[in-house]
């Protein structure tokens, strides 16, 4: 499958951990994307790569969340200290950088904190 | 205001119907645009690009409108498969990022 990949699928967590997300994108791509959904909405921008460059944080953010890509390819979000308003479902995409070119979403990671 | 707004739905229209939905944008800056398609529980995927003639696939037809800053989508002859979250995406921002609007549901009933 040669699809973009995010594990785990399902992650619950009690209030307080720390939880780590990884994204694989598709191998070609050099933008990889981070959002955060949650019932009824449509997905939040949370921050974005070009190759290993991370180019924007959005300003919900708070400081517990971090995100890298160290060499360009493979992606980790990170929250630490965990709370109930975190649960949501972490959607990760990526692309090629040209204009008008298609986002490829993974299936995303569910975090239940509990 | 948000960057990217919809109607939220739903939107419950019959088998064989014509539905629209519009999608404004607040960055006149904003480059490039696209319906994306949400089923529940899975991940958005690509409906269609929206380009400024305007395009056409199939029952599916996306306008943009850069002056007024909208967008718009047609579905003619609603199937019951088209029952789904539709999502109005605008790359925008100085990096040029993918905003998502909070999407527009659509039930098709038989």
């Amino acid at each position: 499958d040669t699809g973009v990949s995010q594990n785990p699928r399902h992650k619950i967590t009690k209030r307080g951990q720390n939880v780590t997300f990884r994204c694989d994108p598709i191998s070609e791509h050099n933008r990889l994307y981070w959002y955060r959904q949650t019932l009824g909405q449509g997905p939040e921008f949370l921050t974005y790569f070009q190759n290993e460059a991370q180019l924007e944080k959005s300003r919900l953010l708070s400081d517990r969340f971090s995100a890298e890509r160290p060499k360009g390819s493979f992606s980790t979000l990170e929250i630490q200290r965990t709370e109930q308003g975190d649960s949501a479902m972490y959607l990760c995409a990526s692309s090629l950088m040209e204009m008008n070119t298609e986002a490829f979403f993974g299936q995303g990671t569910r975090l239940t904190v509990v | 205001r948000k960057e990217v707004e919809q109607d939220p739905g739903p939107f419950n229209v019959p088998e064989g119907a014509t539905v629209a939905f519009n999608c404004t944008y607040s960055n006149s800056a904003s480059q490039s645009f696209f319906w994306y398609r949400q089923d529940c529980r899975k991940e958005p995927k690509l409906l269609m690009s929206v380009y400024s003639s305007g395009n056409e696939d199939g029952r599916f037809t996306a306008q943009l409108n850069r002056a007024s800053q909208y967008i718009s989508l047609l579905i003619r002859d609603s199937k019951l498969s088209d029952s789904a979250t539709y999502l109005c995406v605008v790359l925008s921002g100085g990096y040029n990022k993918l905003i998502f609007g909070a999407g527009t549901r659509l039930a098709v009933h038989p």
